[in-house]
């Protein structure tokens, strides 16, 4: 059974700092790995899309990467804002119709 | 992109109503949607699979006569959450499938029971 985690649970950084969060899951076998934004009380926003047969995507600040060997995901955020601050969820596709959610880690940017 | 709509966005109704939310595709079919739960500093579970003209698959634990789900059209689910109690409040999310497999989540409906 797939299980996705995610470290740290929440972080938080001051203004301007690269900030690096992690997602991991038990099972290689994935279609696809989606990392998303939640603001506080609403839905969610994709943020990046990685699927199985690729090893990073970039958008902006935003890079992830995937490791499907080692079960593990990581979301970089370069030169960190205070409107960054929300919770970040991965996703991983483990079916055609299956997706399973991490816990998310939230974050908070300190002005 | 394809985007995904619910409605309504956030509902408090009294102890013992239903309520139904709705979810639609509104530029692709969708023969496939899912319908997830989100339960304050959780993270997101899928309650159930709803597929166009056939009766929605379950996750376990999950309780199919309270949670009604139709799939009558292929832009259209809607969830009815039946004789509802405090402990069902929550944030409800659907998402859509598109022909290419793709999917697409909905913005979300919050529910609070009174």
């Amino acid at each position: 059974k797939q299980e996705v985690t995610q470290i740290p649970a929440a972080l938080s950084v001051p203004e301007g700092e690269n900030l690096v969060l992690n997602c991991s899951f038990t099972d290689s076998a994935i279609y696809n790995l989606q990392w998303f934004r939640q603001d506080p009380g609403k839905g969610l926003t994709s943020l990046l899309l990685i699927q199985s047969s690729q090893r990073e995507q970039t958008s902006g600040r935003l890079n992830a990467s995937l490791d499907k060997s080692s079960g593990r995901s990581t979301l970089y955020i370069a030169a960190s804002q205070p409107g960054d601050s929300a919770t970040y969820l991965c996703a991983v596709r483990t079916s055609y119709d299956k997706v399973i959610f991490g816990p998310g880690t939230s974050l908070s940017v300190i002005p | 992109g394809a985007v995904v709509s619910q409605h309504p966005s956030w509902v408090i109704c009294k102890s013992g109503t239903s309520v139904k939310i709705e979810c639609r595709s509104l530029d692709f079919q969708a023969t496939t949607m899912f319908w997830y739960r989100q339960f304050p500093k959780q993270s997101l579970m899928l309650m159930a699979t709803s597929n166009e003209g056939s009766k929605a698959t379950y996750e376990q634990g999950v309780e199919k006569d309270k949670f009604l789900i139709n799939h009558a059209s292929l832009t259209l689910s809607t969830l009815t959450v039946t004789s509802a109690h405090p402990e069902d409040s929550s944030f409800y999310i659907c998402s859509a499938m598109d022909r290419a497999g793709e999917q697409y989540f909905g913005p979300g409906t919050r529910l609070t029971v009174t």
